[in-house]
């Protein structure tokens, strides 16, 4: 069975591009995280979405920060515009219900320059 | 002030040796505790859920003290494999809490 899925794995881009990353949860999961992975601050949630309806937003960390999903197997996070500081690690994680065990993804490794 | 607080490390230790791993909370209300294990370049995975009567999973036994809101992690008879980080994590609802994580170093 596969877990869950994250593209693009790696991502360069120049300040002031958009980005979006993907997610594809695990099959019948139906609660959906986005996490940020820095050394500075190590890992943080973002987002979380339950049913696809998102539940806490308390941490995206401002306006350029966007997510969506659109349906219960794939989910969006943009940034518009990126900024240097963005560049980390961003990770998607799904679970069973909201409080089960989260499975991650195996990231997205943004570089903005 | 971070919510999960663990020494950084590196931690490094000989094969075979027994080290452990401490974590604070600072959240009273946090309702689960759990490890996670996260080698280089990927993503975190489950390890083991942390439970006040303590929880052993072979060489790997976790404790919860909840009146000193302190977690630990023991590893007995370390193998090159553990190298990794170990994180931290106190749940509240849905949403999980990470340490920094506790960097493990296992030399031959």
């Amino acid at each position: 069975d596969a877990g869950v899925i994250q593209s693009p794995r790696h991502e360069v881009t120049e300040m002031g591009q958009e980005v979006t990353l993907r997610c594809k949860p695990i099959s019948g999961h139906n609660s959906l995280f986005w996490y940020r992975q820095t050394m500075m601050r190590g890992l943080e949630l973002l987002i979380y979405f339950n049913n696809n309806v998102p539940i806490d937003d308390s941490g995206m960390p401002e306006d350029r920060f966007s997510a969506k999903m659109p349906n219960a197997s794939f989910s969006t996070l943009k940034i518009q515009p990126s900024e240097p500081r963005d560049s980390a690690v961003y990770f998607c994680a799904s679970s069973l219900a909201g409080d089960n065990e989260q499975f991650f993804g195996p990231g997205t490794r943004l570089t903005v320059l | 002030r971070k919510e999960v607080e663990q020494d950084p490390g590196p931690f490094n230790v000989p094969e075979g040796a027994t080290v452990a791993f401490n974590c604070t909370y600072s959240n009273s209300a946090s309702q689960s505790f759990f490890w996670y294990r996260q080698d280089c370049r990927k993503e975190p995975k489950l390890l083991m859920s942390v439970y006040s009567s303590g929880n052993e999973d072979g060489r790997f036994t976790a404790q919860l003290n909840r009146a000193s809101q302190y977690i630990s992690l023991l590893i007995r008879d370390s193998k090159l494999s553990d190298s990794a980080t170990y994180l931290c994590v106190a749940q509240m609802y849905s949403t999980l809490t990470f340490g920094k994580g506790t960097m493990l170093l296992v030399s031959p």
